[in-house]
């Protein structure tokens, strides 16, 4: 198993550009997440999906959209970037079980926006 | 609020000394507690897990935490550190009743030669 994968793992954007995170996990798991983690601020939950076809926001979803049209890739799209959104995003996913507890990282995106 | 506290945000020890991490929470009802690693570079790993029965866990690389519930914390500690200890490390929680962990701001931690 890759376990979770993401792409790009660096990309530069320029302020107002759009641009989308590619997440996909391959242990058939139902959550999934995305954080971005700020120098001293730990990381922040954007968006979770517990399912195909269900997502909802999480601490700071603003500037952010998520779709899950199937159960392995869950995308973050970035419509018009801000410098305030440079930052690593990490996507992680969990089993379904009494409670989604054991979450899985991803190996991050650094993002740069100028 | 729910909230999550790392007491230390950046702590230096030598090889060989003892390493005691503090983590508080504030949450109410059963919740479950993490410990995860960010090495230089590298994504977060798993070190530890409290979901519930013997409140002190071991987990891997020698590292084990202290589940207090009168306290509200999850302490994490090492007899011995390494070199290859130097990262940062993340106390997370996340209720029964939760989607999603809630993380602490993390520790930086370096270990000196």
């Amino acid at each position: 198993n890759a376990g979770v994968t993401q792409t790009p793992k660096f990309r530069i954007l320029k302020i107002g550009q759009s641009m989308t995170l590619q997440c996909a996990q391959d242990m058939n798991h139902n959550y999934m997440y995305w954080y971005r983690q700020d120098p001293g601020m730990g990381l922040k939950l954007i968006y979770y999906s517990v399912g195909a076809g269900i997502t909802d926001k999480g601490e700071v979803p603003n500037g952010y959209n998520v779709s899950r049209s199937t159960t392995e890739d869950f995308p973050l799209r970035l419509e018009l970037a801000a410098p305030s959104q440079t930052s690593v995003y990490f996507c992680a996913s969990s089993s379904e079980g009494l409670a989604p507890y054991e979450q899985y990282f991803g190996p991050g995106t650094r993002l740069t926006v100028t | 609020a729910q909230s999550v506290s790392q007491h230390n945000h950046h702590v230096i020890l030598s090889e060989a000394a003892s390493l005691e991490l503090g983590c508080n929470y504030s949450y109410g009802g059963t919740v479950n507690l993490f410990w995860y690693v960010q090495y230089p570079g590298q994504h977060l790993q798993l070190l530890l897990k409290f979901f519930s029965g013997d409140p002190l866990v071991k987990g891997i690389k020698g590292f084990e935490a202290e589940f207090i519930k009168s306290k509200f914390s999850f302490n994490l500690r090492k007899p011995s550190v390494q070199w290859s200890d130097t990262a940062e490390y993340f106390c997370a929680v996340i209720s029964n009743s939760g989607y999603a962990l809630n993380f602490g701001k993390g520790t930086s931690l370096l270990v000196t030669p």
